[in-house]
């Protein structure tokens, strides 16, 4: 993996589904993963920041795991609500100067 | 609210010209980034500064520059624009003094070149 991939690219769900989405990164020159949630018309936000291998961070309805050694992260959603449809971005921060680059994004619509 | 102010919101300028995106940091943080996003696109890194120093470069045109200011904010000076030069740009910022931390994201200014 070269660079950062996200998939699926989109997603329907109904609400009360859980769902998951993958996140594949360069396993070398890792220093860490980030997870935002992009809502139309706004900016990106931080959701997680993520180091370790084996790491598990979880906020309300939505944690992830982190798997450094293969390259990749896992962001699910417990039971979804409409509120959750954003686009998911997670980014690879290769350390040392902090370029930290952003996968394309995995776009939920969760539909009432 | 982020705490990072981008200015001006939209910017709609013709093939040629050039612009400035200003960009004020969150109060604290020393590193400031700059992304485009153009259409169906995702975020493209451009470049960072640390400080007032260019810390890492993506894949910025040469058309393109940006300087971090002694008060933190920064500016990206887009010059000769294309129609291709059209996307939401995004200036981020982050501590830089602590490890893991995440980018807080302006608003983005919206460039439409005609």
């Amino acid at each position: 993996i070269l660079n950062v991939e996200q998939s699926p690219q989109s997603l329907h769900v109904q609400e009360g589904d859980s769902t998951n989405f993958t996140c594949s990164f360069p396993s070398s020159n890792f220093y860490a993963l980030h997870w935002y949630r992009w809502e139309t018309a706004k900016s990106p936000e931080a959701l997680f920041v993520m180091t370790l291998n084996g790491d598990e961070k979880k906020k309300g309805r939505i944690s992830a795991t982190l798997n450094t050694k293969e390259g990749y992260s896992y962001l699910y959603i417990k039971g979804s609500q409409p509120e959750d449809s954003a686009t998911y971005l997670c980014a690879s921060d290769s350390g040392g100067y902090q370029k930290v680059t952003f996968g394309i994004g995995t776009k939920l619509q969760v539909i009432p | 609210d982020s705490g990072v102010t981008q200015t001006p919101k939209h910017l709609i300028t013709a093939t040629g010209q050039r612009v400035t995106l200003r960009c004020s940091p969150r109060s604290g943080d020393l590193s400031v980034y700059w992304y485009q996003q153009s259409l169906d696109q995702g975020l493209q890194f451009l470049i960072q500064y640390y400080n007032g120093e260019e810390r890492a470069k993506g894949n910025i045109l040469e058309r393109f520059s940006a300087q971090q200011f002694p008060d933190l904010h920064s500016e990206l000076n887009l010059s000769s624009l294309e129609l291709g030069d059209s996307a939401l740009y995004f200036c981020a910022s982050s501590p830089g003094t602590v490890e893991n931390s995440p980018l807080h994201f302006g608003n983005g200014t919206r460039l439409t070149v005609t």
